[in-house]
C-alpha cells in the first residue's frame, strides 16, 4: 500500500527567499507522485507531476521537484518565493490497486510568505 | 467553461437531517470520485465510481451513500447528518485507465453539521 508524508504543517518564508516543502512517500513500486495548490477557500489546482520519466520536473508558477528513489522523497522547491505563493500544498500518491485511479493525500503544508 | 461542477457551494445542516451533494462533469470523463477534506488530514477518498453504473468504497465511506446517475453525474447523500460530518466535500472526475492522468476537481461544498 502506498502512503505519502509531509514532514512540515507549516512553513514560514520571507518574500524572495527559497521554499522547500519536503514528502516523503512509501511505495512497493514506482508510484506516479503529484504536487496540488489550494489557494484559500478555492479548489485544488496541479502544480506538477511526476510518472517515472525526468526525475527533475518542472511545474507551474516556477515550482519543481526532484524524485529521489535512494530516499523516497519528492520535495517540492522554488528558488525565490512570492507573495502569491502563500497557500496549501498537498503531495500526493496514485495508488496502485486495480484500475481506480484513485489518490493518497498527505497531510497538507501550509505556506506563509512574509513581506 | 469545461469542468467539474458542485452544488451546493456552503450548507447548514442540522444533526439528523439529510442531504444530497451534486456533481456534475462535462468532459466524457469515465471515473469520478468524492473526497473530504480535514484540517491536518489532506483529503481522504469516500467513495468513487470508476465507470457509469459502478461504484465503491474508499477511504472513509461510513454514512454516505453515493449514485452514479449517469456519465455526468455522481451525488453523495448523507441520510442523517452528524457533526463529525462538518467538513469540506470536494468532488472530481478523471479521464478513463488507471493512470494518474486527466485529473479535474470541483470548488468544493463547505458542509457544516450542527
Amino acid at each position: 500500500a502506498q502512503s505519502v508524508t509531509q514532514l512540515d504543517s507549516h512553513v514560514s518564508v520571507s518574500e524572495g527567499t527559497p521554499v522547500l516543502l519536503r514528502c516523503n512517500y512509501s511505495s512497493s513500486y514506482s508510484p506516479s507522485l503529484f504536487w496540488y495548490v489550494q489557494h484559500p477557500n478555492k479548489g485544488l489546482q496541479l502544480l506538477l507531476k511526476y510518472t517515472s520519466a525526468a526525475t527533475l520536473v518542472k511545474g507551474i508558477n516556477g515550482f519543481e521537484a526532484e524524485f529521489k528513489k535512494s530516499e523516497t522523497s519528492f520535495h517540492l522547491t522554488k528558488p525565490s518565493a512570492h507573495m502569491s505563493d502563500a497557500a496549501e500544498y498537498f503531495c500526493v500518491v496514485s495508488a496502485s490497486s486495480g484500475n481506480t485511479g484513485k489518490l493518497i493525500f498527505g497531510q497538507g503544508t501550509t505556506l506563509q510568505v512574509k513581506p | 467553461n469545461a469542468g467539474v461542477t458542485q452544488t451546493p457551494k456552503f450548507q447548514v445542516l442540522k444533526t439528523g437531517q439529510s442531504m444530497t451533494l451534486q456533481c456534475a462533469q462535462d468532459m466524457n470523463h469515465n471515473s469520478m470520485y468524492w473526497y473530504r477534506q480535514d484540517p491536518g488530514m489532506g483529503l481522504r477518498l469516500i467513495y468513487y465510481s470508476a465507470s457509469e453504473g459502478t461504484t465503491d468504497k474508499g477511504e472513509v465511506p461510513n454514512g454516505y451513500n453515493v449514485s452514479r446517475l449517469n456519465k455526468r453525474e455522481f451525488s453523495l447523500r448523507l441520510e442523517s447528518a452528524a457533526p463529525s460530518q462538518t467538513s469540506v466535500y470536494f468532488c472530481a472526475s478523471k479521464s478513463g485507465g488507471g493512470g494518474p492522468y486527466g485529473y479535474t476537481f470541483g470548488s468544493g461544498t463547505r458542509l457544516t453539521v450542527v
